[in-house]
């Protein structure tokens, strides 16, 4: 399967602890972007990479969420003293460097903090 | 900033009926435009795009033209089928570089045999 992965697919975390799911793009794209989608919402943009450099951030991300991606290839996103607003679908894409660059979307991790 | 407005769901249609789900949306310059799709159980996939004013996007029988002159990007088909039930998104990328996705808040679709 060359799509994009992600895992887990699915945590529960109390309150207060860190979690961190990981991304595996589709090989040969060099772009990589992480969005959060809750329940009944489109999803929204988080935060993106052109090989290992995070070029973009939204405000969404708060001091409590960082990204990484070392060598260009996967990536992690960690979101330290989980509260329970971080509930939701964690969703990553990856595309190449083009003109018109399609976004193709992984299964998402969906979290819930009790 | 950029946003996109969906027609509000869910939508229930018997099948061959035929289906528009409204998009319009608010941008400076000429956005590209998008339908994706998320099947129940499964990750959001690009159904159809748009690039320039006047372009019409196509694919399954899904269609959607960019109308700059109402800033819409509607999803018509003319006959739907029971394996078109899912959540369908409009969105945008905006210009000057911008690579992020602005997405509607999605439209859920039932189609009913």
């Amino acid at each position: 399967d060359t799509g994009v992965s992600q895992n887990p697919r699915h945590k529960i975390t109390k309150r207060g602890q860190n979690v961190t799911f990981r991304c595996d793009p589709i090989s040969e794209h060099n772009r990589l972007y992480w969005y959060r989608q809750t329940l009944g919402q489109g999803p929204e943009f988080l935060t993106y990479f052109q090989n290992e450099a995070q070029l973009e951030k939204s405000r969404l991300l708060s001091d409590r969420f960082s990204a990484e991606r070392p060598k260009g290839s996967f990536s992690t996103l960690e979101i330290q003293r989980t509260e329970q607003g971080d509930s939701a679908m964690y969703l990553c894409a990856s595309s190449f460097t083009s003109m018109y660059n399609e976004q193709f979307f992984g299964p998402g991790t969906r979290l819930t903090v009790l | 900033g950029d946003s996109v407005t969906q027609m509000e769901g869910p939508v229930t249609l018997s099948e061959e009926a035929f289906l528009t789900i409204n998009c319009t949306y608010t941008a400076t310059g000429y956005p590209s435009l998008f339908w994706y799709v998320q099947y129940p159980g499964e990750g959001l996939q690009l159904l159809l795009k748009a690039t320039k004013a006047d372009d019409k996007g196509s694919n399954k029988g899904f269609e959607a033209t960019y109308r700059k002159e109402t800033t819409s990007f509607h999803l018509e088909k003319g006959s739907v089928q029971v394996s078109d039930s899912a959540v369908y998104f409009c969105a945008l990328r905006g210009v000057q570089g911008a690579q992020k996705l602005v997405f509607g808040q999605g439209t859920r679709l039932t189609i009913n045999p």
